[in-house]
């Protein structure tokens, strides 16, 4: 039972390069999500599907681009990779059911990005 | 939008002892959700307990206990018999009428000492 899986766990990037952090999850789950993690600020949300072909900017978008063509799968692009994009970034993924928050957000273990 | 703020940086405990971790939030909503996460220096987000506002009992999970003031936009976390291994980064979420849209406070460092 994996759960939700993230690659790669680390990432050296430098200034102006652009790469994909990969999420993916074996759980059925309709909802996904991108969140950064910075200290001090907790954690922001990036962007989030609600389902294949379906996706919306969080908080802090700018930057970083997703799509959604499977149900399993939630790449994050960073673009144009900026030393304000060091962070720890985590993927998030939830059953949607009639209530809200029936189910609670299943997290990755994370990947730790640093852009030189 | 809703902010949820946490006041206390960092914590310290003694083991076997209780200690209790502090949040505020602001919403204009009125049906909601908050949860306490801990994350181990393993970076794993682990969902140790959750309320929904509807609810007036403050839920329970064994160790851990909530005290939830709707009123007053409280939501503290209750840790009692504390163990080495609470040790940890605790986060405080708010998650309202948006799917999975959780806002986190900036976290409160525990540590706890044999």
């Amino acid at each position: 039972n994996a759960g939700v899986t993230q690659t790669p766990k680390f990432q050296v990037l430098k200034t102006g390069q652009s790469m994909t952090l990969q999420c993916a999850q074996d759980m059925n789950h309709e909802y996904m999500s991108w969140y950064r993690q910075d200290p001090g600020m907790g954690l922001r949300l990036i962007h989030y599907s609600v389902g294949a072909g379906i996706t919306d900017q969080g908080e802090v978008p700018n930057g970083y681009n997703v799509s959604r063509s499977t149900t399993e799968d939630f790449p994050l692009r960073l673009l144009s990779a900026a030393p304000s994009q060091t962070s720890v970034y985590f993927c998030a993924s939830m059953l949607i059911r009639t209530g809200v928050m029936d189910s609670p957000l299943h997290f990755g273990n994370g990947t730790r990005l640093t852009v030189t | 939008a809703q902010t949820v703020t946490q006041s206390q940086p960092e914590m310290s405990v003694q083991e076997a002892e209780t200690v209790t971790l502090s949040c505020t939030y602001d919403t204009s909503e009125n049906n909601y959700y908050l949860f306490w996460y801990k994350q181990p220096p393993s970076r794993q987000m682990i969902l140790v307990i959750r309320q929904e506002a509807y609810k007036q009992q403050n839920a329970t999970e064994n160790r851990f206990s909530v005290n939830f003031q709707k009123a007053a936009k409280s939501f503290s976390l209750k840790i009692s018999d504390s163990q080495l291994g609470d040790t940890a980064m605790y986060f405080c979420a708010y998650g309202g009428t948006s799917y999975g849209k959780l806002t986190f406070g900036q976290g409160t460092i525990l540590t706890v000492h044999p």
